[in-house]
């Protein structure tokens, strides 16, 4: 299985503050990578597919780069509503599997 | 927009299967995957298998010797089954769609207990 290693497992900002979330693959992956939010008893939403391209309807403060092993999230200025937690999903090899999650509390 | 809802029984016996239902609406279901994921309570999400529209499937391996998965285009529904459950597969079950999911049910928590 291709293990998917996120970091870090929480983090405490503040509004306004700028945040960056890390995936990195046990093996490349090229850009079969999804970004996901989810909030308390809600199913996760899609941020970012395909490593770096927004989802329709997402606000542009999110944004997604990497490719092959090294893959993140950035979310340039933290809105009261980001506060949640974060998934990676590699869908490159069977079984996909998912980042640990990042949880991003209010400092 | 497209809608996914999961259905099935909320309680299981142990050693017994699991099964569960993914009715789509507002889409087209032809030629997707169809994914499950599932999340123990306070914990990460675990991939389960994929289903594409032609019934060709994809399990994980960590499970696969007790997953079927089935499809039924005629209703635009998919399905779970999960057999020999314990305790541990007690869980918030997704429905979903695509492999770079793009559209999630809202779950639906299946507990495992006598």
């Amino acid at each position: 299985d291709i293990q998917m290693t996120q970091s870090p497992s929480s983090l405490s900002a503040s509004v306004g503050d700028r945040v960056t979330i890390t995936c990195r693959a046990s093996q490349g992956i090229r850009n079969d990578l999804g970004w996901y939010q989810q909030k308390p008893g809600k199913a996760p939403k899609r941020l970012i597919y395909a490593a770096s391209s927004l989802q329709s309807g997402v606000p542009s403060r999110f944004s997604g780069s990497g490719s092959g092993t090294e893959f993140t999230l950035t979310i340039s200025s933290l809105q009261p509503e980001d506060f949640a937690t974060y998934y990676c999903l590699q869908h490159n090899t069977y079984p996909h599997t998912f980042g640990q999650g990042t949880k991003l509390e209010i400092k | 927009q497209v809608r996914l809802q999961e259905s099935g029984p909320g309680l299981v016996k142990p050693s017994e299967t699991l099964s569960l239902t993914c009715t789509v609406s507002g889409a087209s279901f032809s030629s997707f995957y169809w994914t499950w994921i599932r999340q123990p309570a306070g914990k990460g999400l675990e991939w389960i298998g994929r289903i594409y529209t032609s019934g060709t499937t994809n399990y994980n391996p960590s499970l696969k010797s007790r997953v079927t998965m089935s499809v039924d285009t005629s209703k635009n529904q998919f399905s779970l089954k999960l057999s020999s459950v314990t305790a541990a597969d007690t869980a918030v079950y997704y429905c979903a769609r695509g492999e770079a999911i793009d559209f999630w049910g809202q779950g639906t928590l299946v507990t495992v207990s006598s």
